[in-house]
């Protein structure tokens, strides 16, 4: 158990559903994170939040949605998602302060879009 | 923004022999440079890590060094066993907790 949950662990959408993936981490830290992990692109950053703040957005399309209501819990609210969007979601978190630091990763939400 | 360039993207290996993974970065503000270890369906988890005002640190059978005027960093496990088979990722970053990872190393330790 490293501290850091997500759900589900497994999703599968239609292109017009509205689903959200769920992370909560339990180690007291001020930053998290969502990756997208596939094939193509392994770990590819998508977007931080630095104490509640997006600090960053990596050019992610406007179908994926993140929101930030408090330092343990970030959420990936998906909409009109395309097949080319499957991957593994990846959440993480590290302390955020004084920059740099090791990041801890959850199990991960297999998304599968048909 | 960053980039991280990460080679080979496959390495095979006799049990017992090293195994030597490189990594080049782009951004000089980079000042943090882990290695994470990921096994199949499981989660990336840190091997080792380097700052920048650390030329080479090492940890039983792992080391990584930095070389930040080529800006490159390198893995190094000695002494390979079956179940260091796994992918490897480097990854650098700033300040910003903007942590950017290579494409991945997918390394097979044969018995």
């Amino acid at each position: 158990e490293t501290g850091v949950t997500q759900t589900p662990r497994h999703l599968v959408m239609g292109m017009t559903n509205k689903k959200s993936l769920k992370c909560e981490q339990h180690l007291g830290h001020n930053a998290m994170y969502w990756y997208k992990q596939s094939a193509k692109k392994p770990l590819e950053l998508m977007f931080v939040y630095n104490f509640k703040e997006q600090t960053e957005n990596n050019s992610v399309p406007s179908r994926f949605s993140p929101e930030c209501p408090n330092s343990s819990h970030l959420f990936l609210h998906l909409h009109t998602l395309q097949p080319e969007d499957s991957a593994l979601y990846l959440c993480a978190s590290s302390p955020g302060q004084g920059g740099s630091g090791e990041l801890f990763f959850g199990e991960g939400s297999r998304l599968t879009v048909l | 923004g960053e980039n991280v360039e990460q080679h080979p993207s496959t390495l095979s290996v006799q049990e017992g022999d090293s195994a030597v993974i490189k990594c080049t970065y782009s951004d000089s503000a980079s000042n943090y440079f882990p290695w994470y270890k990921q096994e199949l369906g499981k989660r990336p988890q840190l091997i080792i890590d380097i700052r920048s005002n650390v030329g080479e640190k090492k940890d039983q059978r792992i080391a990584v060094t930095l070389n930040k005027t080529a800006k490159h960093f390198s893995l190094h496990i000695t002494e390979t066993q079956p179940e260091d088979s796994a992918v490897y990722f480097c990854a650098a970053s700033t300040n910003n907790n903007d942590m950017r990872f290579g494409a991945g190393t997918r390394l097979t330790v044969k018995p």
